[in-house]
C-alpha cells in the first residue's frame, strides 16, 4: 500500500514557466511534509518542508501548497531554470513520539527545456 | 566538512558474498537511518537508530543488519547478497524525534551503487 502517491512521473516544462508536482497521502497522522531535489549520482536534498498547520510556505522560486482536508500538497516552481532540472521527491512522516522514517513518493523527473 | 559521507560510493561484488557499508555523520544528530533506492528510483526506509537502539525495520531481509558503533556512525552489513540486493543505498541523520519542537530534517548522504552479479 502506498501511503503518498506523486504525480506526474515525468514533466517536462520550458525555461521561464511554473513546474507543479502533486502528491496524495493517505495516513492522517502524518504531519510533517518536505521535498527532496535529487540530482543524478547526489543524494536526495531538502528543498522546502511544511507543516499541516499552514496551507502555502514559499522559500524563492519554490511553494508548498497544502490542502489538509484533501490530503494533497504540491510543490510549485516559478520561473523554472534548466538547473531545477531533477528528480523530485515528496515525502511525509509523523513528528515526535521517537525516531520515523520519511514515507517517499515514487518521485517526478522534471526536465527544464532551455 | 562532509554531513553525511558514505563508504564505498560503488560497490561490485558476486552473489553470495557478505559486504559492509559504512556510514558517518558529523552533525551530531541522535537518529540515523538507511534507505534503499531502487532502479526506478523508489526510495523506501530499511533502518533507523536512536541513541544506539533501533527503532524501526520495514520489512527487510534479516540479511541486512545495522550496526551503530557510537551516535556517530551507523554501518549496513549485507550476508549472502542477491541479486534483487542491487541498489542505491542511502544513509541519513536527523536530530532527535523524541522533541515535538525538534526539526525534522533529514541530511543524505551521497549513496553507495551496490551491483551484485
Amino acid at each position: 500500500q502506498q501511503q503518498v502517491k506523486q504525480s506526474p512521473q515525468s514533466l517536462i516544462v520550458q525555461k521561464g514557466g511554473i513546474s507543479i508536482i502533486n502528491c496524495a497521502y493517505e495516513n492522517t497522522a502524518f504531519d510533517y511534509f518536505p521535498w527532496y531535489q535529487q540530482f543524478p549520482g547526489k543524494g536526495p536534498a531538502l528543498l522546502i518542508a511544511i507543516r499541516p498547520d499552514v496551507s502555502e510556505k514559499k522559500e524563492g522560486r519554490f511553494t508548498i501548497s497544502f490542502n489538509k482536508s484533501a490530503k494533497q500538497f504540491s510543490l510549485h516552481i516559478m520561473d523554472s531554470q534548466p538547473g531545477d532540472s531533477a528528480t523530485y521527491f515528496c515525502a511525509a512522516s509523523i513528528v515526535g513520539g521517537g525516531a520515523d522514517g520519511l514515507t517517499f513518493g515514487k518521485g517526478t523527473h522534471l526536465i527544464i527545456q532551455p | 566538512d562532509t554531513a553525511v559521507s558514505q563508504t564505498p560510493k560503488y560497490l561490485v561484488t558476486q552473489m553470495g558474498n557478505d559486504k559492509s557499508i559504512k556510514c558517518e555523520q558529523n552533525l551530531g544528530h541522535d537518529t540515523m537511518y538507511w534507505y534503499k533506492q531502487d532502479s526506478k528510483k523508489f526510495l523506501k526506509i530499511m533502518f533507523s537508530y536512536n541513541n544506539k537502539e533501533l527503532i524501526i525495520n520495514e520489512t527487510v531481509p534479516n540479511r541486512f543488519s545495522p550496526k551503530s558503533p557510537d551516535k556517530a556512525h551507523l554501518n549496513l552489513h549485507i550476508n549472502s547478497l542477491e541479486l534483487g540486493d542491487s541498489a542505491v543505498y542511502f544513509c541519513a541523520s536527523s536530530q532527535s524525534r523524541m522533541s515535538l519542537s525538534s526539526t525534522d530534517t533529514q541530511y543524505f548522504g551521497p549513496g553507495t551503487r551496490l551491483t551484485v552479479l
